[in-house]
């Protein structure tokens, strides 16, 4: 079984819609959670942490449920500018080993 | 502060040769990771290292491919006698030393291998 599962998508969504990702982990000792997002040919890029309680940067929100062991990103008035490839990414270890696990992506595609 | 620096950007290299690729991670960080990317793939980790202690290789093939990351000096990803499904994307993340919770990963731009 994989670490971290994802549903690959693509979404296509049209502009000022909003989408819902969900990804699932395997090992309920993960620690930190995260979204990362991947442009076309470019490295990822951390969108941001995902927190116990739940959070939110603008039009972007991230909640963790540890007891079902999934992690959700939601996309408020999706703009063109997010069409990407979206990451879930969990990471767990000690004081000196910090491993990263990676899904697969979803892909997001934005329309006029 | 310079982030995650990785070189050459691009490389081609005709089979049977050797490619080294390299990766400075951000400064102060002690942790350094590899992934391979082939197109329309997802990341694909390698190998996880310290200074001059291969932590986690599970991801790497068990010929050709070797890493390093030596005491003084970027890490070294090194394939030898590259064939063409060598070709990918190889991107270098480093983070902090742990112990606190929501250390990120920070990727570098990655290097593109092309086997002719």
């Amino acid at each position: 079984r994989k670490e971290v599962e994802q549903d690959p998508g693509p979404f296509n969504v049209p502009e000022g819609a909003t989408v819902a990702f969900n990804c699932t982990y395997s090992n309920s000792a993960s620690q930190s959670f995260f979204w990362y997002r991947q442009d076309c040919r470019k490295e990822p890029k951390l969108l941001m942490s995902v927190y116990s309680s739940g959070n939110e940067d603008g039009r972007f929100t991230a909640q963790l449920n540890r007891a079902s062991q999934y992690i959700s990103l939601l996309i408020r008035d999706s703009k063109l500018s997010d069409s990407a490839t979206y990451l879930c990414v969990v990471s767990r270890g000690t004081y000196n080993f910090n491993k990263f696990y990676f899904g697969s992506g979803t892909k997001l595609n934005v329309k006029p | 502060n310079a982030g995650v620096m990785q070189n050459p950007r691009h490389l081609v290299r005709r089979r049977g040769q050797e490619a080294r690729l390299r990766c400075s991670p951000v400064k102060g960080h002690s942790h350094v990771y590899w992934y391979r990317q082939l197109p329309e793939e997802g990341l694909k980790f390698m190998v996880y290292l310290q200074k001059e202690n291969i932590i986690d290789e599970s991801g790497m093939p068990k010929e050709r491919f070797s890493a390093e990351f030596p005491k003084e000096g970027p890490s070294i990803l090194r394939i030898q006698q590259v064939v063409r499904g060598d070709s990918a994307a190889y991107f270098c993340a480093s983070s902090p030393p742990s112990g606190q919770l929501n250390t990120e990963a920070f990727f570098g731009q990655g290097t593109r291998l092309t086997v002719v």
